[in-house]
């Protein structure tokens, strides 16, 4: 079946503008997490959601929001981009939640801020 | 609280040696620790996963000890092959979360020389 997909693979944006990065789940997953890694800070959870509903949230400032929807595809949203928030952008799905189903990861967005 | 520490951050073995990767955790509400491998320009993926009610888990070469008094769990990997070279973190999940908001470790660079 197919895996967690992630669009785009890579963006370059400036410093100050906004991105929205997308993933799709596995077909019947309805939990999906985000997660944001870096050389400096490693992996880091942003948030998750399950059933349309941010479940769990980490972190970080109110600029990273996400979101999703009916059919389990979540976006995740930066505003006001800064360098710092270069980094692999992560998105992993599982069918309820990690303990009893373990979760995939997808490939990860590459953003880079300039 | 919320750190997990890993060590080493590389490790060089040949083949057919065993690798050991060693994590360690503060939080007590910790109940769920996977371990994820992950390859260049790939997201990280589930290799095996453990509760705090069992003390070892194995499957196939890979093998997770668990010290809950010690709040401490590692990864094993027997008769190490090349194709193992990619990064492993350990992982864990409190209670509340159900596995779904994992705090990763450092990461361990695995190189096995042929």
């Amino acid at each position: 079946k197919a895996g967690v997909t992630q669009t785009p693979r890579y963006l370059i944006k400036t410093r100050g503008q906004q991105v929205t990065l997308s993933c799709s789940p596995i077909s019947g997953h309805r939990s999906v997490s985000w997660y944001q890694q870096t050389p400096g800070q490693g992996l880091q959870f942003l948030f998750e959601y399950f059933s349309e509903t941010q479940r769990n949230k980490g972190n970080f400032p109110g600029r990273f929001s996400g979101r999703q929807f009916s059919n389990s595809r979540s976006e995740m949203n930066v505003s006001t981009l800064e360098l710092g928030d270069s980094a692999l952008y992560l998105c992993a799905s599982s069918f309820i939640g990690g303990i009893d189903y373990g979760y995939t990861f997808g490939s990860g967005t590459r953003l880079t801020v300039v | 609280q919320q750190q997990v520490k890993q060590s080493p951050q590389s490790l060089i073995v040949q083949k057919g040696g065993i690798s050991i990767i060693n994590c360690a955790y503060e939080n007590t509400a910790f109940d769920y620790f996977p371990w994820y491998q992950q390859f260049p320009g790939k997201g990280p993926a589930l290799l095996i996963a453990i509760r705090p009610d069992v003390s070892e888990k194995k499957e196939g070469r890979f093998t997770i000890s668990f010290n809950k008094s010690a709040k401490q769990f590692s990864l094993h990997i027997m008769d190490s092959q090349p194709g193992d070279s990619a990064t492993y973190f350990c992982a864990a999940s409190p209670k509340e979360t159900s596995g779904s908001r994992l705090t990763f470790g450092e990461g361990t660079q695995l190189t096995v020389n042929p």
